[in-house]
């Protein structure tokens, strides 16, 4: 069974950098598209960015000019990296994994880590 | 960024059914159907269907999902106290090139 361990700075002043690492245990890191959700306080999901084992990346738009995603094969790890946060980006991050198989219309989030709180204060 | 549109709540009595909607265009539901998921206050969000109506392991068939044109549906048969949670769609938007959610849907239990 597949598990996601994610971990992170908890607390940062704005215009920091934040900065998450995920790990994958237990299956095949090239089977999925790794992704970075968010969850501010109160609100829904959403979507930060992805990336694949190659290091293939997509980002959401609105975030794109301030995140990057990278991969450690290696290791069976991604991060996330934020710059210049503000208050805005207090929330609840999660890394993902989503199985693709556009052949047979597969689109959906497989697993998912417990999660971390990201504050962002003076 | 634009998303998937679900009503922010719904409100059923105990073993009533409750229908969830989720509505898209033809760039991300149309084309590539609906996943949902289903989140407890504290939790992180728990798959519930893919590809419209395929479960995964575990999941009660009180569940079930469609989908009809652009909108996406979850049906809850028999409602527990249980399913209290909020519900989320997702799916791939081929224009954006980036995942979508819907706003997500509060379902009460009363």
């Amino acid at each position: 069974q597949v598990q996601l361990q994610q971990w992170g700075a908890g607390l940062l002043k704005p215009s920091e950098t934040l900065s998450l690492t995920c790990a994958v245990y237990g299956g095949s890191f090239r089977g999925y598209y790794w992704s970075w959700v968010r969850q501010p306080p109160g609100k829904g999901l959403e979507w930060i960015g992805q990336i694949n084992h190659s290091g293939n990346t997509n980002y959401n738009p609105s975030l794109k000019s301030r995140v990057t995603i990278s991969v450690d094969t290696s290791k069976n790890q991604f991060s996330l990296k934020v710059n210049s946060v503000t208050a805005a980006d207090t929330a609840v991050y999660y890394c993902a994994g989503a199985v693709v198989v556009t052949a047979m219309a597969y689109w959906y989030f497989d697993l998912w880590g417990r999660g971390t709180v990201v504050t962002v204060s003076s | 960024q634009a998303g998937l549109t679900q009503p922010p709540s719904v409100s059923k009595g105990l073993r009533q059914t409750a229908t969830l909607t989720c509505t898209g265009n033809s760039n991300n539901v149309g084309n590539q159907g609906a996943a949902w998921l289903q989140q407890h206050q504290g939790h992180p969000p728990k798959l519930l269907s893919y590809r419209n109506n395929k479960r995964p392991s575990g999941i009660s068939e009180r569940f079930s999902a469609s989908r009809s044109g652009n909108t996406a549906s979850l049906t809850i048969t028999g409602l527990q106290p249980e399913d209290e949670a909020d519900y989320y769609c997702s799916t791939w938007d081929n224009s954006l090139s980036a995942w979508v959610f819907g706003g997500g849907t509060k379902l009460t239990v009363l």
